[in-house]
């Protein structure tokens, strides 16, 4: 069956430019999350939806970054006013339910690579 | 808080060699471990995962022992091949969110050589 799912997978933008990045999850999961990853690193933790509720946004790096669930299954994470520190790989993640303790697996998508000059 | 370390790469082998990478983790209360693998050009995937004190994950001849008392998740595999090169993350979830909560180390790059 399908995956998850990202588009664009390449973004670049000019500074201060706004970008939105959308993920389609896997359908029917309930949870969704955003990773920040840079050049060399680990995904870092921007947010997660539990259908359309965002129940944690403690990992956005600033009130610039913006992201939505509205009807619980497409995502979409806008940055506005792009800044060259926000060059990195936004990766999507979705599983099929909120069960927490290791049981309940992420799905990641490819990600997207967005470069801002 | 919370935090994954491991070992730095790159890590190259030749075919059919030992593999062992490395991870310590600091964390409150007693996480989930999780290793995942990032193959070239393809998305994060999740190798193996241990919930509790002494289980071993393992998947496709890769395995790892949560160790409380040494706080560690290393990986092994016992005969690398070629389609093993990839990068390899170490991770936790703190069984204290409501929800899995994943903290990744900054990953371990992996070439294997025939």
């Amino acid at each position: 069956g399908a995956g998850v799912s990202q588009s664009p997978r390449y973004k670049v933008a000019k500074r201060g430019q706004d970008v939105a990045l959308r993920c389609d999850p896997i359908s029917g999961h309930v949870s969704l999350f955003w990773y920040q990853q840079a050049l060399g690193q680990g995904p870092e933790f921007l947010t997660y939806f539990q259908n359309e509720a965002q129940l944690d946004k403690s990992g956005l790096p600033s009130d610039r970054f913006f992201a939505e669930r509205p009807e619980g299954s497409v995502s979409t994470l806008k940055i506005q006013r792009t800044q060259q520190e926000d060059s990195a790989v936004y990766l999507c993640a979705s599983s099929p339910s909120f069960e927490r303790g290791g049981r309940n697996e992420q799905f990641f998508g490819p990600g997207t690579r967005l470069t801002v000059l | 808080g919370n935090s994954v370390t491991q070992m730095e790469g790159p890590v190259t082998l030749s075919e059919e060699a030992f593999l062992t990478i490395n991870c310590t983790y600091t964390a409150t209360g007693y996480p989930s471990l999780f290793w995942y693998v990032q193959y070239p050009g393809e998305g994060l995937q999740l190798l193996l995962k241990a919930t509790k004190a002494d289980d071993k994950g393992s998947n496709k001849g890769f395995e790892a022992t949560y160790r409380k008392e040494t706080t560690s998740f290393h990986l092994e595999k016992g005969s690398v091949q070629v389609s093993d090169s990839a990068v390899y993350f170490c991770a936790l979830s703190d069984k204290k969110t409501s929800y899995d909560k994943v903290i990744f180390g900054p990953g371990t790059s992996l070439s294997v050589i025939p």
